[in-house]
């Protein structure tokens, strides 16, 4: 089945500095992408999905990439404030699973000091 | 995000039963639960369409769903286990087709002593 590795675990950065967690995939037959954050003690809330046809992706202050051939997806911060500070998962779900079938990353914890 | 609510948003648990509520109001047809251990990701539970159990992962059977409507989802627990600590999420899509976005409730967090 899909699996999905996340990385980095962890991350620190400064405020105004950029920051980019990457996730790689394995089935070629993935087809929807999703970036969830969430903030300590709280809910996840979409960022952004992303579908398998666009390759970048434009959000308010961040940017999803999409790179198919090599299976890897990635979410860069661009001038990162420590509103920003939180987790951060990806999620992968095939063409074709039968049900809505999500698989996430492990997480990366973000944290943007002043 | 006021539009998937769960109660209770803690909860603190000897071996003892309880049950976890959620309720959306999006309309939507599809409803899951997952469970968000300590620094890991979510895990699919349960997922419901228009209050017909679809998937079932492999889950203790000390846990059990039910979908009273199609807005609203409970889980009951009976003689919880330590490894059942964990956030409890609510979630509900449109549909239940891939690529489906999920929108996740607050959350219940579940103590076991």
């Amino acid at each position: 089945g899909e699996q999905v590795e996340q990385r980095p675990p962890h991350l620190s950065v400064r405020e105004g500095d950029s920051a980019v967690i990457t996730c790689t995939y394995t089935d070629p037959n993935s087809y929807y992408f999703f970036w969830y954050k969430q903030e300590p003690g709280a809910s996840l809330q979409l960022l952004m999905k992303v579908f398998s046809s666009t390759e970048i992706n434009e959000g308010q202050g961040f940017t999803v990439l999409l790179n198919k051939k090599d299976k890897r997806l990635s979410l860069n911060l661009t001038a990162a404030h420590p509103g920003d500070s939180a987790a951060y998962f990806c999620a992968v779900t095939p063409y074709d699973s039968g049900y809505n079938k999500l698989t996430f990353g492990k997480g990366t914890v973000l944290l943007v000091s002043p | 995000n006021t539009k998937i609510t769960q109660s209770p948003r803690y909860l603190i648990l000897g071996r003892a039963n309880k049950s976890l509520e959620c309720e959306q109001h999006l309309g939507h047809n599809a409803m899951y639960w997952y469970k968000q251990s300590a620094e890991k990701p979510p895990e699919l539970m349960f997922l419901y369409n228009l209050k017909q159990l679809i998937r079932n992962e492999t889950v203790p059977s000390r846990f059990i769903p039910e979908c009273p409507d199609s807005s609203k989802l409970l889980l009951h627990i009976s003689a919880v286990d330590p490894e059942d600590s964990a956030v409890y999420f609510c979630a509900s899509s449109p549909g239940t087709g891939t690529g489906n976005t999920l929108y996740f409730g607050e959350g219940s967090r579940l103590i076991v002593v």
